[in-house]
């Protein structure tokens, strides 16, 4: 079975500044998709980015992009320019291709706060 | 507006009562979700349906029902043989149930004392 970890219950940084949150997954499988969702205090679950295993290419959006090690089966999320509304929980999960295994698995996710 | 609608946000009840959580979509998703939310935990999925009237068990359904008689309705029930029901419940839908993306509704906080 996939298992998701984030070591980091707990992150902070100072608005303005970039902060890089850590996802680690353990899966025999050659192709997946890997997310970040962020879950602010209304406890809303809102997709941050997504990475299909087979690209290469890191994904990014605006000022969120990831750093996907597809050897080390390592998932990070790099948050840009913090701004206050970035604080949250966020969760990295993954997703098998395989029909018949439609759900998302979570890791326990990471607090982040926003310094102003 | 499209979107995921759960009712209501919070929700008491005694123990040894049922209790059903409301979610209706206007997506017109095909794929519907429930999953659990403990604190310092990720989700876990409880039922998932990929079409009406089928409905396939996740990680944690001891202790829970679903039902999808109408494609923008998967409520879920949360019997008196859920040991520790407390926690936040959260719906979401994708188009199709191999659809990689996941569209989650507001949740709802259930507290049973």
């Amino acid at each position: 079975a996939q298992t998701v970890t984030q070591s980091q219950p707990e992150m902070s940084v100072q608005e303005a500044e970039t902060v890089t949150l850590s996802c680690t997954y353990d899966t025999s499988e050659s192709d997946y998709y890997l997310f970040w969702y962020k879950q602010p205090p209304s406890r809303q679950m809102i997709l941050v980015i997504r990475q299909e295993a087979y690209k290469q290419q890191n994904a990014t959006e605006n000022r969120f992009s990831v750093n996907f090690q597809k050897a080390a089966k390592s998932f990070s999320l790099k948050i840009s320019d913090s701004q206050l509304g970035d604080a949250a929980m966020y969760f990295c999960a993954y997703r098998s291709p395989i029909q018949g295994a439609q759900k998302l698995v979570f890791g326990q996710g990471t607090r982040l706060t926003i310094n102003p | 507006d499209g979107g995921i609608t759960q009712s209501p946000k919070y929700l008491f009840r005694k123990e040894g009562q049922n209790v059903t959580l409301s979610c209706e979509q206007n997506l017109n998703h095909d794929a519907m979700y429930w999953y659990r939310q403990d604190p310092g935990q990720g989700l876990r999925l409880i039922y998932y349906s990929q079409i009406v009237n089928d409905f396939q068990k996740g990680d944690i359904a001891e202790g829970y029902s679903v039902s999808r008689e109408k494609k923008e309705s998967f409520p879920l029930t949360v019997t008196s043989a859920q040991k520790n029901p407390t926690a936040f419940y959260l719906c979401a839908s994708s188009i199709a149930v191999s659809s990689y993306e996941q569209y989650f509704g507001p949740g709802t906080r259930l507290t049973v004392t």
